[in-house]
């Protein structure tokens, strides 16, 4: 069964220590990677899309990885603006462009001044 | 360009009652999925519609169901509401001939059922 699983659940952080998140899939076929933030109450925002093994790609503070295995959220230097849920999700089955996302469970970040 | 947009913000309703919330998608994208989220959850797929047609669903009973306008706005309707319906409702627009499965996400609806 495909799953998407997010460690830890929740994780504080003082400004500027630096930490990674954790996103492991068991997906036959992967199709993807999506990292999401989500402020509290709002939908998630979408950061970016990682394809193959070795990818990086880079954001501000954020720079997201992908294995085979799994993908990482690397946060540098956080501020307390980067407080949020990470959310990581991957496409299941069908056609592209119209493939449902299944998500992790997230991860809280709350990062204290 | 013009996010995606939902409506209402919020909604209170009682058991058995039915719901009908509303999303505008993504300006150009012609895909809307519809995801359920509870709290301290990650979003849950409900279905997706494409052409006015619906072309996916998740884990969900009949009583969810949904409808997509030419214009590739949505709804989503809930009948016989239940406690466990209480949760942030998302709707997500993307572009089915881009070749990419990224999905764009509205602020989502706080349906609370008492």
């Amino acid at each position: 069964e495909d799953q998407v699983t997010q460690s830890p659940e929740a994780l504080r952080l003082q400004e500027g220590e630096s930490s990674s998140l954790n996103c492991s899939y068991t997906v036959s076929g992967l199709r993807g990677l999506f990292w999401y933030r989500q402020d509290p109450g709002k939908g998630p925002e979408f950061l970016f899309t990682l394809y193959s093994a070795g990818e990086e790609k880079e954001k501000e503070r954020l720079k997201a990885t992908l294995t085979k295995k799994e993908s990482f959220l690397h946060i540098t230097a956080p501020k307390p603006e980067d407080s949020a849920t990470y959310l990581c999700a991957v496409p299941l089955g069908g056609i592209t462009g119209r493939r449902a996302l299944t998500f992790g469970s997230g991860t809280r970040l709350q990062v204290q001044p | 360009e013009t996010g995606v947009t939902q409506s209402p913000t919020h909604l209170i309703k009682t058991r058995g009652q039915q719901v009908t919330l509303r999303c505008s998608s993504q300006s150009g994208h012609n895909t809307v999925s519809w995801y359920q989220q509870a709290l301290g959850q990650g979003p849950q797929f409900i279905f997706q519609y494409y052409r006015e047609e619906e072309n996916g669903r998740g884990n969900f009973p009949p009583r969810f169901s949904g409808l997509q306008f030419p214009n590739y706005s949505s709804e989503l309707n809930v009948n016989a509401l239940e406690l466990d319906d209480s949760a942030l409702y998302l709707c997500a627009s993307s572009l089915a001939a881009s070749g990419r499965d990224e999905q764009f996400f509205g602020p989502g609806t706080r349906l609370t059922v008492l």
